[in-house]
């Protein structure tokens, strides 16, 4: 019963262009959606997040897209940069609970 | 002055065995966190402690017991270790109490991965 699915496991984009990472969830009661990013051998860490009352988030070169209606969320890295690949995990959260997703693994080729 | 860190960083052990890993939070938060990331890579989390209430993910078998001795300090403990209980423990923390905490960004530790023989 996967509640939040990223269905690419990895992902490769050459550096400069633009990496789409996609997100779906299935719970309707989720209202708030976070981003982390996880390099090797360390805890995930923060990326952006984004409110349900909101579509679209931007922070520098990340940007959050949410389509409520189609329950799907996505994160644009523009431009990508070598340092950007790691695991990126979309996590979906209510009042109760917080739910990740098994994460897409992002490869930016320079 | 790592902001949350775990011990060990690596734990390898026989089926059957007790262990307990530790967490240590500096930042002041109010809530703390055990996920587990398995061979699937997801991440689940398995309890949700604050001063005032421990949540616990059903899912998570009574062998394993969250001790706080303090608000900076959430340690794991396992009874009974079994081969499933391979895995990579993370732990992390969250500024807010209870009511809100789930949407908080969580401050993650660097995981202690867990074999068991």
């Amino acid at each position: 019963d996967q509640q939040v699915k990223q269905n690419s496991p990895s992902l490769s984009v050459q550096e400069g262009r633009i990496s789409i990472l996609n997100c779906d969830y299935t719970n309707s009661m989720f209202d708030y959606f976070l981003w982390y990013k996880k390099y090797p051998a360390e805890g995930p860490t923060f990326l952006i997040s984004i409110s349900s009352i909101k579509d679209k988030n931007e922070d520098g070169r990340f940007t959050v897209f949410l389509n409520k209606s189609a329950k799907h969320l996505s994160l644009h890295i523009v431009p990508s940069q070598p340092g950007d690949s790691a695991v990126y995990f979309c996590a979906a959260s209510s009042y109760d609970k917080v739910i990740f997703g098994p994460g897409t693994s992002l490869s930016v080729i320079p | 002055d790592t902001a949350v860190s775990q011990t060990p960083k690596y734990l390898v052990t026989q089926m059957g065995n007790d262990k307990s890993i530790k967490c240590e939070q500096n930042l002041g938060h109010d809530t703390m966190y055990w996920y587990k990331q398995d061979s699937k890579k997801f991440l689940k989390i398995m309890f949700s402690y604050n001063n005032k209430e421990l949540i616990i993910n059903e899912t998570v078998p009574n062998r394993f017991s969250p001790k706080s001795p303090d608000k900076a300090h959430l340690n794991l403990h396992i009874n009974s270790l079994e081969l499933g209980d391979s895995a990579v423990y993370f732990c992390a923390s969250s500024q807010s109490g209870s009511g809100r905490h789930y949407r908080d960004t969580q401050y993650f530790g660097p995981g202690t991965r867990l074999t068991v023989l």
